[in-house]
């Protein structure tokens, strides 16, 4: 969706780096969410972001909301084979009640 | 307890076919919904059920019906298949919030 942009498309990393991955918007995002999925599978529930400024953690997996609340980031510490996915971030936008607007999402790869 | 399921797992249809695409979840939530993904297009609601009984359009619903036939289920159904509407779809529910749980989804063809 053009309402929420993500960069980058792609991702390829060697085992062992660190790496973001950005969710932006130009309007006030409500509600954001991360999801990750696999080749053929369902999209997982990652962790979900409402506050400006908020910041949440799940292994070496952290998410942040800046304080305007328009733009999210992912970042992966020490990526390992089982980062590799396709990561997409879900919006809940101004006007979209019990919608989410979801960005185009970040294929990535990690190499061992 | 099975989360949402969704049947087929993979269809080919001819231009011009119908087929109905099941989805069923067993949490008790109220809010169903219906997306296709397309390369480098992210995930477009196609339908949307906020409750039992009421459906509501997104952003792509051309060429689509859908059925909430119970709280459970949230069908999908395609009367005139085309070979745009090629993708995978997505079935997801959610208790009353937008944390949205999805099922493994559907690969459809339309040649």
């Amino acid at each position: 969706s053009q309402e929420l942009e993500q960069s980058p498309q792609s991702l390829i990393v060697q085992e062992g780096k660190n790496l973001t991955i950005n969710c932006t918007s130009s309007k006030t995002l409500y509600g954001l969410y991360w999801y990750k999925q696999k080749y053929g599978e369902g999209l997982i529930f990652l962790m979900m972001l409402q506050k400006g400024g908020e910041e949440k953690s799940h292994e070496k997996i952290t998410a942040k909301l800046d304080e305007k609340k328009q733009q999210s980031s992912l970042h992966i510490t020490a990526s390992q084979p089982s980062h590799a996915g396709i990561y997409l971030c879900g919006a809940q936008l101004s006007g979209s009640a019990r919608q989410l607007t979801f960005g185009s999402g970040t294929q990535l790869t990690v190499l061992p | 307890n099975a989360g949402v399921t969704q049947t087929p797992k993979f269809q080919v249809l001819k231009t011009g076919q119908s087929m109905t695409l099941q989805c069923a979840q067993d949490m008790n939530h109220n809010s169903m919904y219906w997306y296709r993904q397309d390369p480098g297009m992210g995930l477009r609601l196609i339908y949307y059920s906020a409750s039992e009984g009421t459906t509501d359009k997104g952003e792509v619903p051309n060429g689509y019906n859908v059925s909430r036939l119970n709280k459970r289920e949230f069908s999908l159904r395609l009367e005139s298949a085309a070979p745009s509407q090629t993708s995978v779809y997505f079935c997801a529910s959610t208790p009353t919030g937008y944390e949205q749980y999805f099922g493994p989804g559907t690969r459809l063809t339309v040649t």
